[in-house]
């Protein structure tokens, strides 16, 4: 299995408080990624990674910020949490293959997150 | 913009073989992938095409045609628990990432 490792698996917090999710992988993949996944509405990006500090916008990245600054680490902040946000979310890595296409993604076991 | 389709339910009965479809319209496509996810779990990897044509993985295949925008996961002798929501990821190559389908639940019924 991926050496993929999300922190927490659930947490419950209160709207308008500031929240982190933690990726860490040990892999040492290129690319790292942030989804939530909602029913009826599958998996949807909200932010990549595609290096250290190199970070870019998924298709739902609106109240959604990241960081890299280790290889390892890919880190989701809800600046302030809102009930919308409440989720599952999954980190998954993938690496680069010597053709310059995407190898599949692996993902971590997902973060249950309700925002009360 | 990019845009996948599948269909939503599946039903088919134990020992059986079953055909998921995926059509897809993208720009710069980059191979389209093929994930298991069980309910409460996270998805697992499970085939993927970059060229046209069949890949066969023991009782799973998929199938690919770029011109039609169009693939297919191919799973024989059906077994239960091969009962879980199958997604279908479109990569492209604008921003290195992949863009899911809805995924179809499949119902596999003794």
């Amino acid at each position: 299995d991926a050496g993929i490792t999300q922190s927490p698996r659930h947490k419950v917090t209160e709207t308008g408080t500031p929240v982190t999710l933690r990726c860490h992988q040990t892999e040492n993949h290129r690319y790292m990624y942030w989804y939530r996944q909602d029913p009826g509405h599958g998996l949807r990006l909200i932010h990549y990674s595609y290096g250290v500090k190199d970070t870019d916008k998924g298709e739902v990245s609106d109240g959604y910020s990241v960081s890299r600054s280790k290889t390892e680490d890919f880190l989701l902040t809800l600046e302030s949490a809102t009930s919308s946000q409440t989720s599952v979310y999954f980190c998954a890595i993938s690496g680069e293959s010597v053709e310059g296409s995407n190898q599949p993604q692996h993902f971590g076991d997902g973060t249950r997150l309700s925002i009360l | 913009g990019q845009n996948i389709d599948q269909p939503t339910e599946m039903t088919a009965t134990e020992g059986a073989i079953v055909q998921i479809n995926c059509t897809y319209q993208t720009s710069g496509f980059n191979g389209l992938f093929w994930y298991q996810q069980h309910a409460g779990e996270a998805p697992t990897f499970l085939s993927y095409n970059v060229l046209d044509g069949l890949e066969e993985k023991g009782r799973f295949s998929s199938f690919l045609s770029r011109s039609k925008g169009y693939s297919y996961l191919l799973l024989k002798e059906l077994q239960m628990k091969d009962s879980a929501s199958y997604l279908c990821a479109v990569n492209h190559n604008y921003g290195q990432n992949f863009v899911f389908g809805p995924g179809t639940r499949l119902s596999v019924l003794p």
